[in-house]
C-alpha cells in the first residue's frame, strides 16, 4: 500500500511569489492534513479537510489556502510568499472519522526555501 | 486552547542505556489522546505510541514506554536499550477526544533532538 505522498520535496522561491504543494493521501483516506514546521515555531496546525470540504482551520493569515479534490488529493497554496513563510510542509492523512484509534499518516513533507 | 510543552531541546544517551523524554501538557479536557512521534533525518513522522486518557495503564510498545500521569497533566516517553535507529527528533502531540471541525488536529510541542552515542 503507498504511503502519503508529497511533491515536490523541494521547492525555492522568491518573496511575493504564489507556490502550490500537493499531497496524495493513503488509498481509502479521506481526510487530509496540513502542518508548517519552522525550527522557532515547532508544528503548527493549518488546516483539515474531508471529503472536499475544510473541517478545521489553524491560526494562518488569509495567504495560505487549501482545497481537496474528488480524488482525496490536496493541495495548498500560499500567495505572495514571505521570507517566513521558509518552511516544511507536512501533510498527513487518515480515514477521517478521528476515532480513538485512527493513525495517521505523514508524508515527507516540501521544504519550501522564500528568498 | 491545548497547549504542549518539551523542556528539553535536546538530549543525548549512551547506545544500549535508558533516556526518558519529557512533556507536559494543558488542558480543560477531561479525555483527549496524547502521542509520541519520531522524526528521523527522512522527516516523515513515525508514531511511536499513543495513550489514552480515560486509559490509566501506561502504554508499551516494546523498548517504549510512557509514564502518564493525568493529575500532573505529564506524559514522559521513556526509551529501555537504546539503538542507534534511535536517533530522531521527538515530538509530544495532544488530540481532543471530542468529535467536531474544530478538534480535528494535532497540537504538537517544538521536539527534542536525542542523540544516541555509540
Amino acid at each position: 500500500k503507498a504511503g502519503v505522498t508529497q511533491t515536490p520535496r523541494y521547492l525555492i522561491k522568491t518573496r511575493g511569489q504564489q507556490v502550490t504543494l500537493s499531497c496524495s493521501p493513503i488509498s481509502g483516506h479521506r481526510s487530509v492534513s496540513w502542518y508548517q514546521q519552522t525550527p522557532g515555531q515547532g508544528l503548527q496546525f493549518l488546516f483539515e479537510y474531508f471529503s472536499e470540504t475544510q473541517r478545521n482551520k489553524g491560526n494562518f493569515p488569509g495567504r495560505f489556502s487549501g482545497r481537496q479534490f474528488s480524488n482525496s488529493r490536496s493541495e495548498m497554496n500560499v500567495s505572495t510568499l514571505e521570507l517566513g513563510d521558509s518552511a516544511l510542509y507536512l501533510c498527513a492523512s487518515s480515514l477521517g472519522s478521528w476515532a480513538a484509534n485512527e493513525k495517521l499518516f505523514f508524508g515527507s513533507g516540501t521544504q519550501l526555501s522564500v528568498l | 486552547a491545548q497547549t504542549v510543552t518539551q523542556s528539553q531541546p535536546e538530549m543525548s544517551v549512551q547506545e544500549a542505556e535508558t533516556v526518558t523524554l519529557s512533556c507536559t501538557y494543558d488542558t480543560s479536557e477531561s479525555d483527549y489522546y496524547l502521542f509520541w512521534y519520531k522524526q528521523p533525518p527522512s522527516r516523515q513522522m513515525i508514531l511511536v505510541i499513543r495513550q489514552e486518557a480515560y486509559k490509566q495503564q501506561n502504554a508499551t510498545e516494546n523498548r517504549f514506554s510512557v509514564n502518564f500521569q493525568k493529575a500532573a497533566k505529564s506524559f514522559s516517553l521513556k526509551i529501555s536499550d537504546s539503538q542507534l535507529g534511535d536517533a530522531a527528533m521527538y515530538f509530544c502531540a495532544y488530540r481532543s477526544a471530542k468529535s467536531g471541525g474544530s478538534n480535528y488536529k494535532l497540537t504538537f510541542g517544538k521536539g527534542t533532538l536525542l542523540t544516541v552515542n555509540p
